[in-house]
Formats: structure tokens, C-alpha cells, sequence
């Protein structure tokens, strides 16, 4: 079993949808959970962070972490299509230099 | 403005060949990483350094090594590449202490 698992997508929606992306994880060490974003042929570059359970919001950004659920989403509302990219989630058990462990990735399209 | 920089977008070579992939980054980070980036497979960690001269291995270590010697430049040598080893490269690094890491555009290597 893999630590993070992500689905694939690809995920298709229409312009002003909202979106949902998640990630699930076995390793109940990980505090920090982290999305990313990246471009067709580019790095992944960080979206949101989040330290432990809760929630947070960045404009239309939205990240949940469920610790006892071991689940994180992040919720996109009114997307556009500048959202279409592939998501990473990513956890790591401290901050410092120790390493991130990345899910897969979900491919997302966002239709004009 | 941020900056990590990948020596090749795109790279041929042949089985056999020896390969080096550089990373030169300008934010004074301590913190530098090689990933690999393989479909359903996401990115995974090849190595790491968190200092000039130091290294520890990843997840994948096998069939690379890795050298810093100043602290701005992490480079990813295969010894002797192979058709497995076809694969987007994805250099990152982070400061001491933070979480974000910042990426390279990636350099996508074809062994033949």
C-alpha cells in the first residue's frame, strides 16, 4: 500500500464548478500537508499548506485536513480555466529538510 | 524572484552514456532535492542534500549519485544510463526551517 494515495483523474468540469480533490494516507506521523500545483511542462510550484487538522482559505482555495479520517481535500470554488493543471498533494511528518512524500497527481480540466 | 535552474529541458542519451543533470539555485536555500516524475507513480525522491558536501539517499537511490559541492549547485550523475532511467527530473529546494520547496522547470531525459 502506498503512504498517499490520489486519484488520477482525469477530472473534467465546466467553468464555475466547483472542484474537490483528495488524498488519503496511512502514515498518522505526517503534520504537514501541502497541495501543488503544476503547469503542462513545468515544476510543481506550492499552492497551500496546512499544519495538522483544520481548515484553511486562500481566495478561491480551500484546504481540509481530517487527521483522525487520515484524508486531506482541497476544494476549488468558481474555477476557471487557469485552474486546469495536475494536483499533487504532499505530507511530510516535520518541516526542516526532512522529506515530502507526494501523491500521484490529479489531472484537472476546467471547460470554457 | 525565486529561482531554480535546470541546465536541460530535454535530453537524449544512450544506453551506456554517462549523464549529469545540474541545478543551480539563487535563494541561499541549505536544502536541495532530485525527484523523478513518472506516470501513476508521482514524484519520487532519488536524493537529497542539507549541506555542502552532505547527502542522503531517497527513496530511489540506486543507479544515481549525487554531488554538492558548493552550496547553490546539486547535481544528479547516471553512471551509466539506461532505458529505465527515461523520466522528468525535478530539482527543488527549501529552506531550513520552511516548508514550501521551490522546483525547476524539470528536464525530461529519453535513454535510447
Amino acid at each position: 500500500q502506498k503512504e498517499v494515495e490520489q486519484d488520477p483523474g482525469p477530472l473534467s468540469v465546466p467553468e464555475g464548478a466547483i472542484v474537490s480533490l483528495n488524498c488519503t494516507y496511512s502514515n498518522s506521523a505526517f503534520q504537514y500537508f501541502m497541495w501543488y500545483r503544476q503547469y503542462s511542462r513545468k515544476g510543481p510550484e506550492l499552492l497551500m499548506y496546512t499544519y495538522s487538522s483544520g481548515n484553511k482559505e486562500d481566495g478561491r482555495f480551500t484546504a481540509q485536513v481530517d487527521k483522525s479520517s487520515k484524508y486531506i481535500s482541497l476544494f476549488i470554488r468558481d474555477s476557471q480555466p487557469s485552474d486546469s493543471a495536475t494536483y499533487l498533494c504532499a505530507m511530510s511528518d516535520s518541516g526542516g529538510y526532512q522529506k515530502v512524500t507526494f501523491g500521484t497527481g490529479t489531472k484537472l480540466q476546467v471547460i470554457p | 524572484d525565486v529561482k531554480v535552474t535546470q541546465s536541460s529541458r530535454y535530453l537524449v542519451k544512450r544506453t551506456g552514456e554517462k549523464v549529469f543533470l545540474e541545478c543551480v539555485q539563487d535563494m541561499d536555500h541549505e536544502n536541495m532535492f532530485w525527484y523523478r516524475q513518472d506516470p501513476g507513480l508521482g514524484l519520487r525522491l532519488i536524493y537529497f542534500s542539507y549541506d555542502v558536501k552532505m547527502k542522503e539517499k531517497g527513496d530511489i537511490p540506486e543507479g544515481y549519485s549525487v554531488s554538492r559541492e558548493k552550496k547553490e549547485r546539486f547535481s544528479l550523475i547516471l553512471e551509466s544510463a539506461s532505458t529505465n532511467q527515461t523520466s522528468m527530473y525535478l530539482c527543488a529546494t527549501r529552506g531550513r526551517g520552511d516548508t514550501e520547496a521551490f522546483f525547476g522547470q524539470g528536464t525530461r531525459l529519453t535513454v535510447v
